[in-house]
């Protein structure tokens, strides 16, 4: 299986401030997805990163609060703009290589908002 | 609305005592169930994707198995190393999100010697 790899694994930062965070796949994969982990919650997704177009966000996400890329096969960045600490969370990549097929998935960026 | 129930939410075993853990689930359309297991700070593992009633896949000391409402894993002789949150999610063949999971809470399994 693919081999994904998460920038930054983990980080603190103040409201109001932004974080980018990159997932890098060492092969192409045709699907890429955004998830979020919260405390005692089930794995949540945010969006769909789509290659060389706007990501599919799934309801109660939006592009201004969440915006993705997605320049190529293998990479995708996800920023979480303007922080809360509600935004405390586990951010997960996940990629599949076929509708259908398992997803697998990064080891994820733990951020914690002050 | 499709969705997925895990139980127990905790399970404590002593090392050797088997058990079950289960994954009901509301979907329309299932096109796929999967299983994966989660260490403390490390991403989901994926174990076993099961896609009709009655298939059962096996992986040393699991066995996950799949009705038309529920799937259980099945824990044999479990060692502390299996001490994990599992966690199960479906797939629908319908809706607009291709390739999209919906998972479980999760259980989290403590295997002590």
């Amino acid at each position: 299986s693919a081999v994904i790899s998460q920038k930054p694994s983990r980080d603190i930062c103040q409201r109001g401030t932004s974080l980018t965070i990159q997932c890098q796949v060492d092969s192409q994969v045709t699907m890429m997805f955004w998830y979020r982990q919260q405390p005692g919650q089930s794995l949540t997704l945010i969006a769909t990163a789509n290659q060389g177009s706007e990501a599919t966000y799934e309801s109660g996400f939006v592009i201004d609060k969440f915006p993705i890329s997605r320049p190529n096969l293998t990479f995708s960045t996800l920023t979480v703009s303007n922080m809360s600490p509600e935004d405390s969370s586990i951010y997960l990549c996940s990629v599949a290589q076929l509708e259908g097929s398992p997803l697998h998935f990064g080891n994820g960026t733990r951020l914690t908002v002050t | 609305e499709d969705q997925v129930t895990q139980s127990p939410e905790a399970l404590r075993l002593q090392e050797g005592e088997s058990s079950s853990l289960n994954c009901s689930y509301t979907v329309s359309g299932l096109r796929g169930l999967f299983w994966y297991r989660q260490d403390p700070g490390k991403g989901p593992e994926f174990l076993f994707t099961l896609y009709s009633a009655g298939e059962e896949k096996e992986k040393e000391r699991l066995k996950a198995t799949l009705t038309k409402k529920e799937s259980f894993l099945h824990i044999t002789a479990p060692k502390p190393e299996d001490s994990a949150t599992y966690l199960c999610a479906v797939q629908s063949d319908r809706g607009s999100t291709l390739g999209r999971l919906y998972f479980g809470r999760g259980t989290q399994l403590t295997v002590w010697p």
